[in-house]
């Protein structure tokens, strides 16, 4: 079945460093890929999103990156702040027809010292 | 954005008995929308895709007649959880979108525990 392995599991890093995430997808015909910023107890908020016909996408301090080829897409944070602390999860938009069932990576907690 | 709402946010109930959690799209009409269960510190983990007027999709390793779907009109999703166990315990969450390759809108969530 459809499967989305997403290292590290935990990242820790110092205040204006940067922060990459990784992901691989195996279906191949997956074609949105979005990356979710989720604090305790609360609902996955999305923090940006790419779709398989662009390589690269930014908004500001985030940037994601696709490489359809090899099935990789990363999520890149650049100068970190102690707010940037959550768990942050990578998705594929899997199964066929645009059903719209995303399976999630399993999570990175990211923490950011002041 | 879209706005899903979830109903309710905390629920304790005992051993046994059923629970019902609403997901509701409140600006958009949605044929399908998806249940997920979150346990502590693990990912999402989908559970079945709810359809608008037939019946829900099941993700293998999930028990239809435990988790009970019914998506009866284009803004209503529910699911009942039957006989709960503290197993069930967990997190509860569900999404919407416009369809294709378009951002999911996701409830609060619904924190289930059953003692």
């Amino acid at each position: 079945g459809e499967n989305v392995e997403q290292h590290p599991s935990t990242l820790s890093v110092q205040e204006g460093d940067s922060a990459v995430i990784k992901c691989t997808y195996s279906d191949s015909a997956s074609n949105y890929f979005p990356w979710y910023k989720q604090e305790l107890g609360k609902r996955p908020q999305l923090i940006i999103d790419i779709r398989s016909n662009v390589g690269e996408k930014k908004d500001q301090r985030i940037a994601v990156t696709l490489n359809k080829t090899a099935k990789h897409f990363s999520l890149h944070i650049t100068e970190t702040q102690p707010e940037d602390s959550a768990v942050y999860f990578c998705a594929a938009l899997g199964g066929s027809g645009n059903t719209g069932k995303l399976i999630f990576g399993q999570g990175t907690t990211l923490q950011v010292k002041p | 954005g879209a706005v899903v709402s979830q109903h309710p946010s905390r629920v304790i109930c005992k051993s046994g008995t059923s629970v019902k959690i609403e997901c509701r799209s409140l600006d958009f009409q949605a044929t399908t929308m998806f249940w997920y269960r979150q346990f502590p510190k693990q990912s999402l983990m989908l559970m079945a895709t709810s359809n608008e007027g037939s019946k829900a999709t099941y993700e293998q390793g999930v028990e239809k007649d435990k988790f009970l779907i019914n998506h009866a009109s284009l803004t209503l999703s529910t699911l009942t959880v039957t006989s709960a166990h503290p197993e069930d315990s967990s997190f509860y969450i569900c999404s919407a979108s416009y369809g294709g390759l378009t951002e999911a809108f996701f409830g609060q969530g619904t924190r289930l525990t059953v003692v």
